[in-house]
């Protein structure tokens, strides 16, 4: 069974940093593009960044709003996704989501986890 | 950036009815959509993706068409369960994006 497990959410004060984790099991990992997506309160979804697999040298896509303050890596050896978020800003707080790419550049998101949420207030 | 706009972004119906959301893009993404169902309180389910290919274990009542700029999800037959909000992504271009949300409520 595929499983996608986040952690790492929390209260910080804006100008801090926080790192997400997500766990997956019951698939081959290493093989698939990973995302983000977040969800601010009571608001729609949000696109945050991906990262590709090693067969393309795990490069990395963001959106904008979060490019040079958020970093997407990866460990295949312990099957985790990590979200490294720095200089949070108020509306970066959100619930979480990690997600499975399925096979393909163009491939939608096929399982998701249940998210963390990240509260940035002082 | 790719906007999609969905349409409604409420809707009111009641089970069996026939209902459809249309999502429009800003600029062609050929057929890379994909469609989610958003519970309270859950993660999104994928629905359809490559506009019109049904994800496995989603009921033949949801059906995705469209090509270009303009897309729809058609659910045939409303059931209980289907009640909820509904986003639409396009696949083509980075940044992903999302559509607004559409929320389904039971009338």
């Amino acid at each position: 069974e595929v499983q996608l497990v986040e952690s790492g959410g929390g209260l910080v004060q804006p100008g801090g940093s926080l790192r997400l984790s997500c766990a997956a099991s019951g698939f081959t990992f290493s093989e698939h593009y990973m995302d983000w997506v977040r969800q601010a309160p009571g608001k729609g979804l949000e696109w945050v960044g991906r990262i590709r697999n090693k067969a393309n040298s795990y490069t990395t896509e963001y959106a904008a709003s979060v490019r040079g303050r958020f970093s997407i890596s990866r460990d295949d050896s312990e099957n985790s996704l990590y979200l490294q978020m720095n200089n949070l800003k108020p509306e970066d707080t959100a619930l979480y989501y990690c997600s499975r790419r399925t096979y393909g550049h163009n491939s939608p998101s096929d399982y998701w986890g249940q998210g963390t949420l990240v509260t940035v207030s002082s | 950036d790719i906007q999609l706009t969905q349409s409604p972004s409420f809707l009111s119906a009641s089970v069996g009815d026939r209902v459809t959301i249309t999502c429009r893009a800003s600029q062609g993404i050929s057929t890379y959509l994909a469609w989610y169902q958003q519970k309270p309180g859950k993660a999104p389910k994928l629905l359809i993706y490559g506009t019109s290919t049904l994800q496995s274990g989603v009921p033949s009542t949801f059906s995705g068409s469209g090509s270009g700029t303009e897309f729809t999800l058609t659910i045939s037959s409303l059931q209980p369960e289907d009640f909820a909000t509904y986003y639409c992504q396009q696949l083509n271009a980075y940044p992903i994006t999302f559509g607004q949300g559409t929320r389904l409520q039971i009338k």
